[in-house]
């Protein structure tokens, strides 16, 4: 079947910096999508990955290994607005989205 | 303000209740797409539409009725829910179905309670 991994829960320090995990197995790739939710609010869309490396919008970045089936969301300079869900989504070779139930990160002060 | 519109924004229905759920995209997308989401489980899609025309029915029960009469508006039409059908129900819109980026945007959603 296919699955995406992310953790439930982190928690990080204002300031800090934080790296959010997210491995798959999917049948077959065509992206890797970041969302950000803050409670109550819709999923807005934070960044897309297709090919291996490292993607840098602003104090977010998004990483893709295809071969490990490996991304991570890395969150500079936090502020307590970051707090939120993050979701992992992946499109697979039917350009279906396959989503992790999402990480809750927690910023505290 | 995402352009995509819901409501309404929260509902509580009995079992024996028909409500709809309204969404609205005001971003000139061809593709629109109803998804539920429950407390730590990841979404869910139910019903896509490209071009106003159904091109996924993910296994939806038949409680749960969609209607897309043009490419700006998609309903859900609920009667006769189950308890368990309490969650939150999205609305996304997107201007490529396949290919690109295409990525998703979402209304804030309608949470729905069934008593």
């Amino acid at each position: 079947g296919q699955n995406i991994d992310q953790p439930t829960e982190m928690t990080a320090t204002e300031g800090a910096i934080v790296q959010i995990n997210c491995t798959y197995q999917t049948s077959g790739f065509n992206g890797l999508f970041w969302y950000q939710q803050h409670a109550g609010e819709a999923p807005t869309f934070l960044s897309y990955n297709v090919l291996d490396g490292l993607e840098e919008k602003g104090r977010f970045s998004s990483f893709l290994s295809r071969s490990k089936g490996y991304s991570y969301l890395l969150l500079k300079e936090l502020q307590m607005k970051d707090s939120a869900s993050y979701l992992c989504a992946v499109r697979d070779s039917n350009y279906q989205l396959i989503w992790g139930a999402g990480t809750k990160l927690i910023i505290k002060p | 303000e995402t352009g995509v519109t819901q409501t309404p924004r929260h509902l509580v229905m009995g079992m024996t209740n028909k409500k709809s759920l309204k969404c609205e995209q005001h971003l000139g997308h061809n593709a629109m797409y109803w998804y539920k989401q429950s407390a730590k489980k990841p979404l869910e899609l139910m019903f896509v539409y490209n071009f106003k025309e159904q091109t996924e029915n993910n296994s939806v029960p038949s409680r749960f009725s969609p209607e897309c009469p043009n490419s700006s508006h998609l309903f859900l039409h609920l009667h006769t829910l189950q308890p368990e059908d309490s969650a939150l129900y999205l609305c996304a819109s997107s201007q490529k179905p396949q290919g690109g980026s295409g990525e998703l945007f979402f209304g804030e959603g309608s949470r729905l309670t069934v008593l």
